[in-house]
């Protein structure tokens, strides 16, 4: 199985800060990287698709990159409806296996 | 509007057997693949099982195989996870999600979700 490794774990920051959290693959999965990010007793929700692509709807502060084996997740000024816990996912191949997570909490 | 809903969850005990449904409205349900993807309580997002529109092609995570068995009724809109042989450590909040229809697969549209415990 592709094991995917999140860092950090959990991070505190401000309204306006920039925050990037990062994802590695155990081996190569090209572009084929989601990112989701999950509030508190609620279903996940897609933000970023193929590594780079914004999801419909979702605001133009977040934004992915990278290839390969490493990727991240930017979110360019946070929000207070930011603070929420981000899964990257590979789709590369099954088991499409996730990060453990990255909770964004309010510094 | 793409709506996702689960039913199903409940406590059960130790060996016992759950079958969760997953209605689907607002998308043609029967071009879409649909995937079961579990949380336990706490604890971050696992993949669990994927079957094709057509229902030719199924997957297992390791940790579900021989147990758990997918299964979908496109005239009905909806997909299915039969539960047998049921541990503790299956305990969770359950979701069905849906795969866009792209050469990168992604789950676009998830369910609220249901819990399901495992607990004597």
């Amino acid at each position: 199985d592709i094991q995917m490794t999140q860092s950090p774990s959990s991070l505190s920051a401000s309204v306006g800060d920039r925050v990037t959290i990062t994802c590695r693959a155990s081996q190569s999965i090209n572009n084929y990287l989601n990112w989701y990010q999950q509030k508190p007793g609620k279903a996940p929700q897609l933000l970023i698709y193929a590594a780079s692509s914004l999801q419909s709807g979702v605001p133009s502060r977040f934004s992915g990159s990278g290839s390969g084996t490493f990727f991240t997740l930017t979110i360019s000024s946070l929000q207070v409806e930011d603070f929420a816990t981000y899964f990257c996912q590979q789709s590369y191949r099954a088991p499409r296996t996730f990060g453990q997570g990255s909770k964004v909490e309010i510094k | 509007e793409v709506q996702l809903v689960e039913s199903g969850g409940t406590l059960v005990q130790p060996g016992g057997s759950l079958r969760l449904s997953c209605g689907a409205s607002g998308f043609t349900f029967s071009s879409h693949s649909m995937n079961w993807v579990r949380q336990a309580p706490g604890k971050g997002l696992e993949w669990i099982s994927y079957i094709s529109s057509t229902t030719a092609t199924v997957y297992y995570a390791d940790s579900v195989k021989g147990r758990f068995t997918i299964s979908r009724d496109n005239a009905k809109n909806s997909v299915y996870l039969q539960m047998n042989s049921l541990r503790v450590e299956d305990t969770a909040v359950y979701y069905c999600a849906r795969d866009a229809m792209t050469t990168i697969p992604r789950f676009d549209s998830w369910g609220q979700g249901t819990l399901v415990t495992v607990s004597s």
